[in-house]
Order: structure tokens, then sequence, then C-alpha cells
């Protein structure tokens, strides 16, 4: 079965400094990975994606993430955090195969705080 | 370009009452999805899409839930009767297709339900 672990609830930083949040996954078949970010009341925004290629992935509002199949890994990084990257963050793998083609499945989420 | 649109966004009813959600997905997007989101929980596939075909529905609890997407455009949601425990954000995304390629999803804004 398909699913994504973000080991941690909250990930505090100060601006300025660089942020990481975590996601590793487990899926059969390819990993077609993403990351959303959801501001509070809002729905979820697309950051970045992992098909295939280049292990770093570059995204919007300046994110990255870096693939490593071998530690199923897929964390997200940005250099420089600002106040108004503070949100939740959720990483998702999307099932590949069968009937549920198609389907996310998500993590718990990280709040990410950056205080000034 | 438009984003998924959502309505309404807020909806407070009581217990055993119906409810229903629409929503209206980007211009060209063949595949619809409907997902719950609980509190401090990422969102679950509740249904997906592909034109006006339900195909993949194994999560939606049917004895109370109901969805349709006539015309292969616009979708509604129902719950009747709602329960307590449907206290839920219930977020609508879109996109181009669901095959083989990961295509985005894109997500609405969502319609938060609190039945008392």
């Amino acid at each position: 079965a398909q699913s994504v672990a973000q080991p941690e609830d909250q990930v505090n930083v100060a601006e300025g400094n660089p942020l990481t949040v975590k996601c590793t996954y487990s899926v059969s078949g390819n990993p077609y990975l993403f990351w959303y970010v959801q501001y509070p009341n809002r729905g979820l925004q697309f950051l970045l994606k992992y098909i295939t290629g280049d292990n770093l992935v570059k995204g919007s509002y300046g994110f990255e993430a870096e693939f490593n199949k071998s530690q199923t890994s897929f964390h997200l990084k940005k250099p420089s955090a600002l106040v108004s990257d503070s949100a939740l963050y959720f990483c998702a793998v999307r099932d590949s195969r069968g009937s549920t083609l198609g389907r996310l499945y998500f993590g718990r989420g990280t709040q990410l705080t950056v205080w000034p | 370009e438009a984003g998924v649109v959502q309505s309404p966004r807020y909806k407070i009813i009581e217990k055993k009452q119906p409810v229903a959600f629409w929503c209206n997905p980007i211009s060209g997007h063949n595949t619809l999805y409907w997902y719950l989101q609980n509190l401090g929980q990422g969102p679950e596939l509740l249904i997906r899409y592909e034109n006006e075909e339900a195909v993949d529905d194994s999560q939606l609890p049917k004895d109370r839930f109901s969805a349709e997407r006539l015309k292969g455009v616009d979708s509604t949601l129902k719950i009747q009767p709602a329960e307590l425990g449907d206290s839920a954000v219930y977020l609508c995304a879109s996109s181009l297709s669901s095959g083989r390629y990961p295509d985005t999803q894109y997500f609405g804004p969502g319609t938060r339900l609190t039945v008392l």
C-alpha cells in the first residue's frame, strides 16, 4: 500500500536560516511525489513534484526538494526562510497502478513556523 | 486562469440534515476529485471522476454520501443525513487527466462543514 510519513508535526526556524521539512514514502511502482502548502482557511497550493530525472526538483517560491530513492525520502528545502513561509506543508505520493491510479496519499502535515 | 471554485465556503447544519457542496474545476480538466480533510490530518480521497464516470469511489461512504458530475464539468457532493463525525473540510481538486502521466492536482479552497 502507498503511504507517506512526515515525522515532524512542527518545524521552527528563524527567518533567513535554511529550512527542511522531512518526508518519507512507501510505494509500489514508480514514486511520483508532491509537496503542497496550506495556509489557514485555504486549499492546498502545489509547490513541486518529482516524476523522473534530476533528484533535485525546484518549485514555487524558492522551494526545492531532494528525491533519495535509497532512503525513500523526499525532503522539502529552502535556503533562506521567510516569515511568510509559515504554513502547513503536506507531502503526497501518487498511486500509479490499478483502480486507484491517480489517487494521492498525503502525510499528516508539518506545521512550519518561521520567526522573525 | 481561474482556479477550482467551491461553494459554499462554510456550512453549519444540525445533525440528520442534508447538505450539498458544489465544485467547478479548472477549464479543460477532465479529472475531478473530492477529498475529505479531518482536523490535523492530510486529505483523503472520497471519489475520482474521469469526465462523467466515477472511476474510484471505494472510499466513499455510500450509505450517506453521494456525488455526481453531470456533463463532465461541475460536480456536487451530497451528505444525507449528516452526522457529527462528518464535520471536516471537503476539498475539490482537478487535473488534466489521471492516466499514467502524473498530472498535478489543483485544489479549491474547500468547504468547511460543521455539524451540530
